[in-house]
Order: C-alpha cells, then sequence, then structure tokens
C-alpha cells in the first residue's frame, strides 16, 4: 500500500514570496489533515478535511494561508505572503477515520515525509 | 492554552530497562489517545492507541496506560532496544468534535 506522498521535500523562500504544497493521500482515505510542526514543537492541526469538506479550518490563519481538496483526493496548502515564522515542517496526513458519525471507529493518521520550509 | 503536555523533553535509558513516558491533557472531552514515533526527516508513525473506555492496552513491548481522573496516560516500553530512540508524541482526540491535538513530544534515546 503506497503512502502518503507530498511535494516538494524541502523549500526555500525569502518573505512575502508564495509558496504551495502538494499531497496525496492514501487511497481511499477519507479525511485529510494539514499540520504545521515548529521546531521543537508537537505537530498543530491546520486544516483538516473530510472528502472535499472543510472539518475544522480554526487555526489555519486564513490571511494568508489557504488550502483545498478538490474532488476529495489530493490537496494543496498554500501560503501567500509568507513570513519568517512560517518556516517549518508541514505535514499531510489522512485517515480512513469519518469525524462526527455515529459509531465512528476511532483510527491512527498516516503521515507523509512532510516539507520543510525555510524563509528567510 | 495546551491541551496535550508532555513535560519531559527527553529521557534516557539503558537497553533492556523500561522506558516510561508521560502525557497529561486537559480537555475532559478527549475520547482517545494515540502514541506516534518520529525518526529524523521522518513523518511521525503509529505506534499505540488507547479508547477513554479502557485503562490499559497492550502490543507486544508497548504498553499505554490511561487514567481519566488524573487525566494522565503513560508510555511503557519494555525492555527498551536501541532502536527505539525516537521522538515520541501523545496526541488526544475528540471524537465528536473532530478535533485531535499532539503534545510537542518527548526525546528517547536508549543507550546500548
Amino acid at each position: 500500500e503506497a503512502g502518503v506522498a507530498q511535494s516538494p521535500r524541502y523549500k526555500i523562500i525569502e518573505k512575502r514570496q508564495s509558496v504551495a504544497f502538494w499531497c496525496n493521500p492514501i487511497s481511499g482515505h477519507a479525511t485529510l489533515y494539514w499540520y504545521q510542526q515548529i521546531l521543537g514543537q508537537g505537530p498543530k492541526l491546520l486544516i483538516q478535511f473530510q472528502n472535499n469538506g472543510v472539518v475544522d479550518d480554526s487555526q489555519l490563519p486564513k490571511d494568508r494561508f489557504s488550502a483545498e481538496r478538490l474532488k476529495g483526493v489530493d490537496s494543496t496548502l498554500k501560503i501567500q505572503p509568507a513570513k519568517l515564522e512560517d518556516s517549518a515542517v508541514y505535514l499531510c496526513a489522512s485517515s480512513t477515520q469519518r469525524w462526527g458519525e455515529r459509531d465512528t471507529r476511532n483510527t491512527e493518521a498516516f503521515f507523509g515525509q512532510g516539507t520543510r520550509l525555510t524563509v528567510v | 492554552d495546551q491541551q496535550v503536555k508532555q513535560n519531559s523533553p527527553s529521557l534516557s535509558v539503558q537497553e533492556g530497562r523500561i522506558s516510561i513516558l508521560n502525557c497529561d491533557y486537559t480537555n475532559s472531552m478527549f475520547d482517545y489517545f494515540l502514541w506516534y514515533k518520529k525518526y529524523p526527516a521522518e513523518g511521525p508513525t503509529f505506534l499505540i492507541s488507547i479508547s477513554s473506555i479502557k485503562d490499559k492496552n497492550e502490543d507486544g513491548r508497548f504498553t499505554v496506560f490511561l487514567n481519566k481522573s488524573a487525566k494522565h496516560l503513560s508510555l511503557h516500553i519494555v525492555p527498551s532496544q536501541p532502536g527505539d530512540s525516537a521522538v515520541y508524541f501523545c496526541a488526544a482526540s475528540d471524537t465528536n468534535a473532530g478535533k485531535s491535538t499532539f503534545g510537542d513530544g518527548t526525546t528517547l534515546t536508549v543507550k546500548p
């Protein structure tokens, strides 16, 4: 079974530039997550999709960050314009979990390798 | 307000001994808890989980204990092996709200 694919692995940009990250989840996984992991901290959820709908984007800085999951499969996360404090690893994850459904079975998330973003 | 806390940033143990990693949470709505392991330059990988209706779950060398009244969980690794050296993240989920939260991790070093 292929894992979660992310690209690029590394990206260096100047502040105020824009950047986009791509994620291809595991086939058949309904839920897709984007996390931001700053050095020394745990992953922080940015946005969570179930199929192509947004479940939670409460911690997404919407003035500069945007994400979409067209057709409920691949997803892109964009930052425009980037700030120095956006330097982090951006992790994509997917799971079979369906949130908010009766008798939903809790399952783990499968993570990609992440994209390390450096803003200079 | 950090809802999931791992108060020990690092832990060092001798090979063959027990490793105990701790995690505290504040949100009483959390009903599912997971531990992930992370090696450098890789994404976290799932290790073990526990539902709030249980107080213990065991998988080989790994056991997770949940104390709901204390809002505390711990991961026991027995016996510890050098390959267990990694960062361990505790995560908690509120299934009804669809929210999951990670702690900041504990770096485990197992010395040969």
